[in-house]
């Protein structure tokens, strides 16, 4: 059975650092891997899904890359602003055809 | 284009009642899921449906919850009856092609409360 884990739960920045959120999964046998954006009290937006066959995708100031070997991916969040502040939250399906197995999320606050 | 609409955003009852939840996915999405997410959780699915049939139901608790999605459009998440611990916001989600080629899109969520 797939897990997800994310790491750090919490972080805080400063205004216009580059930071890095990680995500890694058990079981390496995905078809895709998929990063989400939570702000308080609100739904999840999706932000970039990465398939297995790629290495990364880039979103304006995000990048996520995919390390399938290593059970890893990462979101790179460049020059980092207040508005970025929510849980970012990484989910990847179980091996074969099932839905996606959703991490805790890593809060993020970045302050002015 | 409209997004994954849910209702009602906000619910509260008292313990044993029923309560249900609606959800329409975004037009053209065979794919429709439910999830519940607790407090400082990931969400967990409760049920699939690929078009109106339910082909994954595993980690719904059967003896209070039903969902049903006529026509293979909208989907109601029923609870009958609730229960303290089922406080909790309930996700509607919708994708297009199958669970594990899909980009998944959200709804807002259902706030349950349960006194």
């Amino acid at each position: 059975k797939q897990e997800v884990t994310q790491i750090p739960a919490a972080l805080s920045v400063p205004e216009g650092e580059n930071l890095v959120l990680n995500c890694s999964f058990t079981d390496s046998a995905i078809y895709n891997l998929q990063w989400f954006r939570q702000d308080p009290g609100k739904g999840l937006t999706s932000l970039l899904l990465i398939q297995s066959s790629q290495r990364e995708q880039t979103s304006g100031r995000l990048n996520a890359s995919l390390d399938k070997s290593s059970g890893r991916s990462t979101l790179y969040i460049a020059a980092s602003q207040p508005g970025d502040s929510a849980t970012y939250l990484c989910a990847a399906p179980n091996s074969g055809n099932t839905p996606l197995v959703f991490g805790k999320g890593t809060r993020l606050s970045v302050i002015a | 284009e409209a997004g994954v609409v849910q209702s009602p955003r906000y619910k509260i009852i008292e313990k044993k009642q029923p309560v249900a939840f609606w959800c329409n996915p975004i037009s053209g999405h065979n794919t429709l899921y439910w999830y519940l997410q607790n407090l400082g959780q990931g969400p967990e699915l409760l049920i699939r449906y690929e078009n109106e049939e339910a082909v994954d139901d595993s980690q719904l608790p059967k003896d209070r919850f039903s969902a049903e999605r006529l026509k293979g459009v909208d989907s109601t998440l029923k609870i009958q009856p609730a229960e303290l611990g089922d406080s909790a916001v309930y996700l509607c989600a919708s994708s297009h092609g199958t669970a594990n080629t899909g980009e998944l899109f959200f709804g807002e969520g259902s706030r349950l409360t349960v006194l």
